[in-house]
């Protein structure tokens, strides 16, 4: 069974910078896998943030962006904000009709 | 703008049968660069993937809910829907459908573009 791994946690300042990360428990991450992003707040649906690895989606700030970074997606956030303090979700799609979902990282911003 | 919607009964007994209706508006269910998934959030946990459904009918599941899932779909209505037979407490989970996006711009891309605001479902007796 493919398990997507994301840290559990991460913490970044105000104004401060913070690239969380979507591995694989075995392999590489590539953009074949067509990694996405996610932001859910509590008490809302996911929001779309970013597609195909590093194509953001409508509405989405430039200091949001996506890449390939070693065998991992990252979403770097550049800049962080109060209100980007979430957890973040990436997804992975397996191919023949299969996404899985990462375990999510919650974002603290203090 | 392309809206979903999730409607169902809130409230599910073990061994008895999870049913919900995902309701598409502002376009059509049957546009061949999107599928059509369903999602879901126990709470305070992260999300999970169930399966997905194109126009056509096709679909493809989690491998981990071994086969007690079944979307379908009605072109008709531009609604598609989620069985879960066999459910257990830890069925009990926030349920989303949200569209795939499947290519933009003549490219692959394979994400959920839009969701739906999500329902509640808890299964007891």
């Amino acid at each position: 069974q493919t398990v997507v791994t994301q840290e559990p946690s991460f913490s970044v300042s105000p104004g401060g910078t913070v690239t969380l990360t979507c591995g694989l428990s075995s392999g590489s991450v590539s953009t074949g896998y067509y990694p996405s992003w996610y932001q859910q707040t509590p008490g809302q649906a996911p929001r779309t943030l970013i597609y195909s690895t590093n194509t953001r989606s409508s509405g989405v700030p430039d200091r949001f962006s996506g890449s390939i970074l070693g065998n991992k997606a990252v979403l770097t956030i550049t800049g962080a904000q109060a209100d980007d303090e979430s957890d973040y979700y990436c997804v992975l799609y397996m191919g023949s009709g299969i996404w899985v979902f990462g375990g999510g990282t919650k974002l603290t911003v203090l | 703008q392309v809206q979903l919607q999730e409607s169902g009964p809130g409230l599910v007994k073990p061994s008895q049968t999870l049913s919900l209706t995902c309701t598409v508006s502002g376009g059509s269910i049957s546009n061949d660069i999107f599928h059509w998934s369903w999602i879901r959030q126990p709470a305070g946990k992260g999300l999970e993937y169930i399966g997905r459904i194109f126009a056509s009918g096709s679909t493809n599941y989690n491998p981990s809910l071994k086969s007690r899932a079944t979307i379908s779909v009605d072109t008709s209505k531009n609604q598609f829907s989620l069985k879960l037979n066999s459910v257990t407490a830890a069925d009990t989970a926030l349920y989303y459908c949200a569209r795939l996006r499947i290519a933009t711009a003549g490219r692959n891309c394979y994400y959920m573009d839009v969701w739906g605001k999500g329902t509640t479902v808890s299964v007891s007796s």
